[in-house]
């Protein structure tokens, strides 16, 4: 069994600051990590993800992760909002040909 | 990565009137997933269809409200039968990368409303 657990529906930062969107996850697997963003009435697009190697993945648009085994988390940062960030965001854990997704962050950038 | 293309993008329908949402992908591709996203909600899966087999419905979903077909490699088909309101969601459908991780590409969706 997976799920995963994201804390904040909706998460507000100020341009330029530190964005950090909390992602936990339960596999009974080693778990494959996603991240996905969602922008206004759009499909959903691949941020990054975490197979195996490297704990820390980085992504498109400035976006990091760092998948922490002990803690089961899978953290979703970037250094420097940007107004084109504000997106709904979407942590998801995949093992046999299954993905389940968390239930969203709605990300708010204000000027 | 696939690109994947899906018809309508939007639709407004009477209730008890079908539906049926297209999805074609520029690749072949083993496993299609089609998803139901309903207003400030997450993804849920609907089903999974592999050309040549009965698609596999996750609890909850029933062939006869939401019959699939998957004639070829490239392209799926989902039907909304019998609408209700209830049924006003974005459909997405998704499929499977290659390689290590099992990373979906999706669709941009297929936004319905039901009156």
């Amino acid at each position: 069994a997976q799920s995963v657990t994201q804390l904040g529906s909706h998460v507000s930062v100020s341009e330029g600051a530190l964005v950090l969107l909390r992602c936990n996850y339960s596999s009974s697997v080693p778990p494959y990590l996603f991240w996905y963003v969602q922008y206004p009435n759009q499909g959903l697009q691949l941020l990054l993800k975490y197979t195996t190697g490297a704990t820390l993945v980085k992504g498109i648009n400035g976006f990091e992760a760092e998948f922490k085994k002990s803690e089961t988390s899978f953290h979703l940062t970037k250094p420097s909002a940007h107004m084109s960030d504000a997106a709904e965001y979407f942590c998801a854990v995949g093992g046999y040909q299954k993905v389940t997704f968390g239930t969203g962050t709605k990300l708010q950038v204000i000027p | 990565s696939a690109v994947i293309s899906q018809k309508p993008s939007r639709d407004i329908c009477q209730r008890g009137t079908s539906l049926t949402i297209q999805c074609q992908v520029d690749s072949q591709v083993t496993m299609m997933f089609w998803y139901r996203q309903q207003p400030g909600q997450s993804l849920t899966l609907i089903a999974t269809a592999n050309q040549g087999s009965e698609a596999t419905y996750e609890s909850g979903f029933v062939i006869d409200k939401f019959p699939i077909s998957r004639p070829n490699l490239t392209f799926s088909t989902l039907t909304v039968s019998n609408m209700s309101p209830e049924d006003s969601s974005i459909y997405l459908c998704s499929v499977e990368g290659q390689g290590v991780g099992e990373t979906q590409y999706f669709g941009p969706g297929t936004r319905l409303l039901v009156l």
